[in-house]
Parts: structure tokens; C-alpha cells; sequence
């Protein structure tokens, strides 16, 4: 079985340019989350979507950050524009739904660094 | 709303000694917990998790944790670690209901020494 895929792996920008991120969860997954990773901290959730429709995003930047689920499938979010602040791993991760219960499956993360 | 401590940053041991990593959450109501790990420049892999049941719960590569409710703490051990459990480790925890996200401690670095 595949597992969730992302793109790219790694990316720097300049303060001021827009970025975006790309996901594929694992085939059959309803529930697709985004967690933003910075370092020496553990990943916090910034957006939860159930197929296309989002459930959480109350700690998502509104101002700057964005993200969709076309089609209830692949996802991208996107930093319209970047901070420096905004440099951490975003991580994709996909459940079955999205109980609690339900182990999530984290992708391998895109490392953004912001100049 | 719900919290995790991880109480040390970074642990190192000595292959083939036992390991404990501590974890202890703050919560109003009940939880699952769960612990995670990240080799370098990969996702988070689930090593284990606590939903119900037996509070000594059993998880891949040898691990296992025990939830203490009077204590508010799900420790990690191994009875004897391997250079290949050099890792970071994230305790995590949500609530029994709805969709809450999961809330990460911060993490615990495990080195393993030859």
C-alpha cells in the first residue's frame, strides 16, 4: 500500500514569495490533515478536511495561508505571502476518518526555509 | 483544552540499556494517547497507542507504555534499545469525542551510543 505522498521535499524562498505545498493521501482516506513542524517543537495541526469539506481550521493563518481539497482527494496549501517565521515541515497525514480513534499516516514532510 | 509535557529534550543511553521517556498530559476529560516516532527527514511513524482497555499497552520495535490516570502520564520504555532507536519521540493526546486534533508534546530525542 502506498503511503502519503508529498512535493516538494524541500524549498527555500525569500520573505514576501508565495509557496505552495502539495499532498496525496493514502488511496481510500476521507480524512487528510496539514501540520506545520517547526524545529524543536512538535507538529501542530493548521487544517482538517472530511473528503472536500474542511472541519478545522482555527489555527490556520487566514491572513496568509490557504489550502483545498478538490475532489476530496489530493490537497495543496499555500503561503501567500511567506514570513520568516513560516520556516518549519509541513507534514500531510491521512486517516481512514476522522475519529480520534483512527491512526493518521504522515507523509514525509516539505522542509520550507524562508530567506 | 488538552496539553503534553515531555519532560526531557534529549536522552542519551548506551546500546542495549534500558530506556524510559516520560510524558505526562493535562486534560479535563478523557483522552487517548498516543506515542509517535520521526527518524531524521522522514513523517511520524505510530508506535503505539492507549484508546481503552489494559493501561499497559504494547507497540512496534519492542516498545511498550503504561497509562497512569492518577499520575496524568503514559511513559515510553525498552528494555534494551538499539543504535537503529536513535529517533525523535512525540507523546501526543486527544479527546474521546468529535474530531479534535491530536496535540503534540514537543518531543524527546533518543541518541543511542555504541
Amino acid at each position: 500500500e502506498a503511503g502519503v505522498a508529498q512535493s516538494p521535499r524541500y524549498k527555500i524562498i525569500e520573505k514576501r514569495q508565495s509557496v505552495a505545498f502539495w499532498c496525496n493521501p493514502i488511496s481510500g482516506h476521507a480524512t487528510l490533515y496539514w501540520y506545520q513542524q517547526i524545529l524543536g517543537q512538535g507538529p501542530k495541526l493548521l487544517i482538517q478536511f472530511q473528503n472536500n469539506g474542511v472541519v478545522d481550521d482555527s489555527q490556520l493563518p487566514k491572513d496568509r495561508f490557504s489550502a483545498e481539497r478538490l475532489k476530496g482527494v489530493d490537497s495543496t496549501l499555500k503561503i501567500q505571502p511567506a514570513k520568516l517565521e513560516d520556516s518549519a515541515v509541513y507534514l500531510c497525514a491521512s486517516s481512514l476518518s476522522g475519529g480520534t480513534r483512527n491512526e493518521q499516516f504522515f507523509g514525509p514532510g516539505t522542509r520550507l526555509t524562508v530567506l | 483544552a488538552q496539553s503534553v509535557t515531555q519532560l526531557d529534550s534529549q536522552v542519551p543511553v548506551f546500546e542495549e540499556a534500558p530506556v524510559e521517556l516520560r510524558c505526562n498530559y493535562s486534560s479535563s476529560v478523557s483522552v487517548y494517547l498516543f506515542w509517535y516516532v520521526q527518524y531524521p527527514n522522514q513523517g511520524l511513524q505510530l508506535l503505539l497507542k492507549y484508546l481503552s482497555g489494559s493501561t499497559l499497552v504494547k507497540g512496534i520495535n519492542g516498545f511498550e507504555a503504561e497509562f497512569n490516570k492518577s499520575q496524568t502520564s503514559f511513559h515510553l520504555r525498552k528494555p534494551s534499545v538499539h543504535i537503529s532507536d536513535t529517533a525523535e519521540y512525540f507523546c501526543a493526546v486527544s479527546v474521546h469525542s468529535g474530531n479534535t486534533p491530536l496535540v503534540f508534546g514537543k518531543g524527546t530525542r533518543l541518541s543511542v551510543i555504541a
